[in-house]
């Protein structure tokens, strides 16, 4: 009964380098979604995903790319991280309209650039 | 442009005592609002909804409260126990968005106290 799995829970990048943030989930949902969540915020949405082969830029997308190859996972990629991207990355799976719209979230990796 | 509001970044209330967290939104697509609950070091998880053409919800000791008119829902507790100090978060969905995404508050970190 694992719902949604993120890995690694922390990680410290220098900046300038790459890393993966990976997602999966085991509910067959077809909806999911990259949050992060910056010190005394909400969570701000980076990417979704409607179903595999289909993505979309969130509010925050800028650094960041997904891709969406099966249901089950849904990847995270940063690209040149740089300090501004310190934060704490929840992924996220949903049923769809108009089943519900509870989100089932992930435990979250906890990312630092230096 | 914050659409969701939590204005009360904490509140300290006494076991047993009645919990009020409120919310205000701007989007008047919104139909659809949640509240999330996260402890320290987890992903934040489904606590209670409620649609629109409700103005009211209802579960064991949690309440939500929507009055459409003023944009405003509130979470009540009662009774509030130690178990509930977390942050809460209130979400909100509107119908025409694509893979009915969410739009989260900043969090109320709610502290129950012995």
């Amino acid at each position: 009964n694992a719902g949604v799995t993120q890995t690694p829970k922390f990680r410290i990048l220098k900046i300038g380098q790459s890393m993966t943030l990976q997602c999966t989930q085991d509910m067959n949902h077809n909806y999911m979604y990259w949050y992060r969540q910056d010190p005394g915020m909400g969570l701000k949405l980076i990417y979704y995903s409607v179903g595999a082969g289909i993505t979309d830029k969130g509010e925050v997308p800028n650094g960041y790319n997904v891709s969406r190859s099966t249901t089950e996972d849904f990847p995270l990629r940063l690209e040149l991280a740089a300090p501004s991207q310190t934060s704490v990355y929840f992924c996220a799976s949903s049923e769809t309209r108009p089943k519900t719209l509870e989100a089932f979230f992930g435990q979250g990796t906890r990312l630092t650039v230096v | 442009d914050q659409q969701v509001k939590q204005n009360s970044p904490s509140l300290s209330v006494q076991e047993g005592r009645i919990s009020i967290l409120n919310c205000d939104y701007t989007n008047s697509m919104f139909d659809y609002f949640l509240w999330y609950k996260k402890y320290p070091a987890e992903g934040p998880t489904f606590l209670i909804s409620i649609s629109s053409i409700k103005d009211k919800n209802e579960d064991g000791r949690f309440t939500v409260f929507l009055n459409k008119s003023a944009k405003h829902l509130s979470l009540h507790i009662v009774p509030s126990q130690p178990g509930d100090s977390a942050v809460y978060f209130c979400a909100a969905s509107a119908q025409e968005t694509s893979g009915s995404r969410l739009t989260f508050g900043e969090g109320t970190q709610l502290t129950v106290n012995p």
